[in-house]
């Protein structure tokens, strides 16, 4: 059990709708980040909020975004659905500084896009 | 990053010790070496990490060669709720996008009984 949670755990959507993940981070962490994991693969790096703002995205286009929130919860938005998002999306929260910073997971969200 | 290399699967009795290789040739001085596993259906869970000593923690030991080019993750009495996929990345601690893991495809563990 790591403290980090993510809504839904499964979602089903049609090519060219929009979708919402929600994550709520562990308690005191003040870092949360994005991974796409296709079938079979390891997970990808999508992008990176601290303090409520985007400070490292990895290669995903635009269409991919995301909120931080005071509270430290957060939302990966996914506009303009393609075949190829499908994936489980993985949530993980860490505190910046010190270190040795690990990355709590949660159980993801798997994402079917038909 | 540097990138790592790692056996794509390897079995272990169950009880016996499974270690796991992982290069990392153009690993540079200020990079950890850090180990996840991924149990089926879960989000990758933090093991150990280091950066040139060996570590041990309650989960696994992780040894680094001297000159740090490979490492080896051990669990020392493996369990079959030790089947997973084991990632080993090498990263800064130092610069932006600290939550930036690169992930490879990893070592699928069985522990069989």
């Amino acid at each position: 059990e790591t403290g980090v949670t993510q809504s839904p755990t499964h979602l089903i959507k049609t090519r060219g709708q929009q979708v919402t993940l929600r994550c709520s981070s562990q308690s005191g962490h003040n870092t949360v980040s994005w991974y796409q994991q296709a079938l079979g693969q390891g997970p990808q790096f999508i992008f990176q909020y601290y303090r409520e703002e985007e400070n490292g995205r990895g290669n995903f286009p635009p269409r991919f975004s995301g909120l931080q929130f005071p509270n430290y919860s957060s939302e990966l938005n996914v506009n303009a659905l393609e075949l190829d998002d499908s994936a489980l999306y993985l949530c993980a929260s860490s505190r910046v500084g010190g270190a040795g910073e690990k990355l709590f997971f949660g159980s993801g969200t798997q994402l079917s896009v038909l | 990053d540097a990138k790592t290399t790692q056996p794509t699967s390897m079995d272990c009795a169950e009880g016996r010790a499974a270690n796991l290789p992982c290069n990392h040739s153009t690993i540079s001085g200020n990079e950890y070496v850090y180990w996840y596993r991924q149990i089926h259906s879960q989000g990758p869970q933090y093991i150990i990490h280091g950066l040139k000593n060996n570590e041990t923690n309650e989960m696994a030991s992780l040894i680094i060669t001297e000159d740090r080019k490979s490492s080896t993750l051990i669990l020392p009495h493996a369990t079959l709720r030790d089947t997973a996929v084991y990632y080993c990345i090498v990263r800064s601690h130092y610069g932006g996008s600290q939550g930036n893991l690169i992930f490879g495809k990893g070592t699928k563990l069985s522990v069989k009984p």
